[in-house]
Formats: C-alpha cells, sequence, structure tokens
C-alpha cells in the first residue's frame, strides 16, 4: 500500500517568512508529485505539481523533488494569512489508482 | 465554466436508507474518482473508474457503489447507510489515471444517524 507521510502540524510562521511544508512516499515508482492546498470545509485545490527531480517555481510557491530520498517539499515564499489552511501532498504512481493523499499539514500565518 | 459538480452539498439521513449522490463534470474528463476525508484520517479513495463502464474498488470501497453509465457522470450509491459512513465526500475528474492534476468538486457533507 501507497504511503504518504507529512507532518500534521500545526505549523505556525510570521507573516512575510518563508513557510516550508515536507512530504514523503513509500512507493518509489510514484511518477508525479502533487501539492493541494485546502480550507476547511472547502474541497483541494491544486497549487503546484512536479514530475522531475530539483526545484519548480510559480510565483511566490517552489516545489521540490527529490526522488532518491523519496521527499517532496512546498516552499511558501513572503507568506500571507491568506495562506493559512491545510497542505495536502500526493502522489500518483504508475498504476490506475489515481491519487494517493498524505494527511495534510496544517499551516498558520501569523500576522 | 469547468466544473465538477456534486449534489447535495448538506445531507442527513438515516441508517439503512437508500442515497446517491450525484457528481457530472463538464470536461470531457476520462477518469474520476470518489473520495471520503475524515478527521485524522485525510482523504481516502472509495472508487474510481477510467472510463464509461470501467470502474474498481480504491482503498475504503465497503458500503458504497459507483457506476459510469456516460463519460460525464459518476454516481456514488450507498445502499444501507450505517453511522460510520458520516462524512466529507468528495467527487474528483481528471484527464487520466497519471500525471494531471484533479478537479473536485465542492463536497457532500453527510450526516447518518
Amino acid at each position: 500500500q501507497k504511503e504518504v507521510e507529512q507532518n500534521s502540524g500545526p505549523l505556525s510562521v510570521p507573516e512575510g517568512a518563508i513557510a516550508s511544508l515536507n512530504c514523503t512516499y513509500s512507493d518509489r515508482g510514484s511518477q508525479s508529485f502533487f501539492w493541494y492546498r485546502q480550507y476547511s470545509g472547502k474541497s483541494p485545490e491544486l497549487i503546484m505539481f512536479i514530475y522531475s527531480n530539483g526545484d519548480k517555481e510559480d510565483g511566490r510557491f517552489t516545489a521540490q523533488l527529490n526522488k532518491a530520498s523519496q521527499y517532496v517539499s512546498l516552499l511558501i515564499r513572503d507568506s500571507q494569512p491568506s495562506d493559512s489552511a491545510t497542505y495536502l501532498c500526493a502522489v500518483i504512481g504508475g498504476g490506475a489508482d489515481g491519487l494517493t493523499f498524505g494527511k495534510g499539514t496544517h499551516l498558520i500565518i501569523q500576522p | 465554466e469547468a466544473q465538477v459538480t456534486q449534489n447535495p452539498r448538506y445531507l442527513i439521513t438515516v441508517t439503512g436508507k437508500k442515497l446517491t449522490v450525484t457528481c457530472s463534470q463538464n470536461m470531457n474528463h476520462e477518469y474520476m474518482s470518489w473520495y471520503r476525508q475524515d478527521p485524522g484520517l485525510g482523504l481516502r479513495q472509495i472508487y474510481y473508474s477510467m472510463n464509461v463502464e470501467v470502474t474498481d474498488k480504491g482503498d475504503v470501497p465497503e458500503g458504497y457503489k459507483v457506476s459510469r453509465k456516460e463519460k460525464r457522470n459518476f454516481p456514488l450509491i450507498l445502499e444501507s447507510p450505517s453511522p460510520n459512513q458520516t462524512s466529507l465526500y468528495f467527487c474528483a475528474s481528471s484527464l487520466s489515471a497519471g500525471g494531471y492534476g484533479y478537479t473536485f468538486g465542492s463536497g457532500t457533507r453527510l450526516t447518518v444517524v
């Protein structure tokens, strides 16, 4: 069974600082990696995806992938109070069963 | 607007009374999936469908049924709901199973008493 592990938090970060969210996964065959943001009671919203080792930047967000260490991270620069949410890491392997999610990290940006 | 539409948004029902949660997408996506989300357990996949008439079990399929008679629709059926099926349910769709992010519906909060 594929597993995706995240620290549940809460992770508290001052406004304007960098928030660093981490995720590890068990299936070495995993091919695609996603970060979703979820506000309480709302549906998950895709914010980043990454397929290759290294960094991928999109605005204030940077996703980092290290397949050898089976590790994915998300950096949020210049954190804003509106970034306060639960961040879900998700991976897709080679099969048809789709996304496997971690339990999420609760991020709090302190004004 | 490209979207996944779930209905109803909220539902309170009694144990044993059959119910259906509908899911429809307008993006011509081949892949659709149902998840339930519970505190401390995260999002867990119930069933998924690769295409019309092709469905398979996810991690927690017990007590649920699905069908995929049309590409756009993927209803979730609870034939005899029990209180342990009280949860927040999400339908999601994607171009294919792998390599693409999913678009999620707004969710259905189900309470079984």
